[in-house]
């Protein structure tokens, strides 16, 4: 069967600082993968999404970058992390070609100080 | 632009009320929409897709193209019902969340 996992769970990060997020699933080949932030009142953002290994298609323009070094493996990432970049990050995956059903991870908790 | 708008961030009933969850989209062409679903300490799951016309845990949505409109429905709630619900409209390879409405169900 079909997983997917986040890690780390929570993080605390000052100003300034690098962000490495990383997603990976298990179980598929050559699946759609989703980065998303969660925000009260603001529902969920699309930030990036990928379609194949290398293809990263960037929905919102700002501190974050994503890659996908490998067909599993979906990594966010910022060079200098902002205050506004505290929030809840969530990965998702779904097959290719049915972009419509999309199966989450169970996210991470970045608080930016 | 193509956008999803949920209007209630909360909604609170009693159990065994109805509940309507409002959903509205712009898109020009004919849309795809879905709901999603939340429970807490679980992770988001697709709840259902407009275009399977399915009842799911007792909810229904119908796509009104007239009105724009993808509304969640079900005639008596229940207190698992409780939970974090998002409309999607789907967008080639992607899908656009509404801002979520909390539905609350009280004993």
């Amino acid at each position: 069967s079909q997983t997917i996992h986040q890690w780390p769970a929570t993080l605390v990060q000052p100003v300034g600082s690098p962000l490495s997020l990383e997603c990976t699933v298990e179980g598929t080949s050559n699946p759609n993968l989703y980065w998303y932030r969660q925000a009260a009142g603001r529902g969920l953002q699309l930030l990036f999404y990928s379609v194949g290994i290398g293809q990263i298609s960037s929905e919102v323009p700002q501190n974050l970058s994503a890659s996908r070094p490998q067909d599993r493996q979906f990594i966010l990432s910022s060079k200098k992390l902002l205050l506004s970049d505290s929030g809840f990050y969530l990965c998702a995956w779904s097959y290719s070609g049915s972009s419509y059903e999309q199966y989450f991870g169970p996210g991470t908790r970045l608080t930016v100080t | 632009a193509q956008r999803v708008t949920q209007p209630e961030k909360l909604l609170s009933v009693f159990k065994g009320a109805p509940v309507e969850l409002k959903c509205n989209y712009s898109y020009s062409g004919s849309p795809e929409l879905f709901w999603y679903v939340q429970y807490s300490r679980q992770r988001l799951q697709l709840l259902l897709r407009h275009i399977s016309r399915e009842s799911i845990k007792g909810f229904t949505a119908d796509l009104n193209k007239g009105e724009t409109s993808f509304h969640l429905k079900k005639p008596f709630a229940q207190e698992e019902d409780s939970a974090m619900y998002y409309c999607a409209l789907k967008k080639t390879d992607k899908l656009i969340f509404g801002t979520g409405t909390r539905l609350q169900v009280f004993p």
